[in-house]
């Protein structure tokens, strides 16, 4: 089945450093969005990214989708503590109708050490 | 106050009892999604609901019921909990297939 794998699984950073996430696919994405899920908490969207090679900026964190649209990538730059927690890809779903489901990534884990 | 709300927050069971969680949403939207969340394993879609009448499975949803009481309510049961159903749960909804999803605070479910 359609499925997305997102690399690395975990990942330590000394706070400063840059870090960056990447999701890809076998198959064409028809669009990947971004969470963010703060340790104990819930998975909040960050953004959508829908157009091949589209990059899109928040503040430290820059978002792509590749010019294939098979791959994403979220990079932080000068990571903070405050950036620590659980990043996760997911493409709404391709098949017949308008499903909107969302297939997940695995996630990957920030620890920022101060 | 929360948009989107689960009760409870955390339960612990015994191997072959019912449960039920239930999620309730104010955001008013139509489409509402339950979720298991296991380490290493993201986020996997249980059962999905287009509205009142429309509910359909998701990628695992062996051992699991749903209802839509209403547009503003979707509850998730285990019929006969398994020690594999250990996990965080968590409801979700959007306005349309392409949407964000905005997930409620999760349920952490032990069953022993």
């Amino acid at each position: 089945g359609q499925q997305v794998m997102q690399i690395p699984q975990y990942q330590h950073v000394q706070e400063g450093e840059d870090f960056t996430t990447y999701c890809n696919s076998s198959t064409t994405l028809s669009n990947i969005q971004w969470y963010k899920q703060r340790p104990g908490g819930h998975p909040v969207f960050l953004i959508q990214l829908v157009k091949s090679g589209e990059v899109k900026k928040q503040k430290r964190l820059t978002f792509q989708f590749g010019e294939a649209k098979k791959n994403s990538s979220l990079h932080i730059t000068a990571t903070q503590t405050t950036d620590v927690g659980t990043y996760f890809c997911a493409e709404a779903s391709k098949g017949s109708g308008n499903t909107g489901k969302l297939i997940f990534g695995q996630g990957t884990t920030l620890q920022v050490k101060p | 106050d929360a948009d989107v709300t689960q009760t409870p927050r955390n339960r612990i069971t015994k191997t072959g009892k019912r449960i039920m969680l239930e999620c309730s949403q104010t955001k008013g939207h139509d489409r509402m999604y339950w979720y298991r969340q296991d380490p290493g394993l993201g986020l996997r879609l249980i059962y999905y609901s287009f509205d009142v009448k429309d509910i359909n499975k998701g990628e695992i949803s062996d051992g699991y019921s749903v209802s839509r009481q209403a547009q503003a309510k979707f509850s998730l049961s285990l019929e006969s909990a398994i020690p594999n159903q250990t996990a965080l749960y968590f409801c979700a909804t959007s306005a349309d297939s392409y949407n964000e999803q905005f997930f409620g605070p999760g349920t952490r479910l032990t069953v022993l």
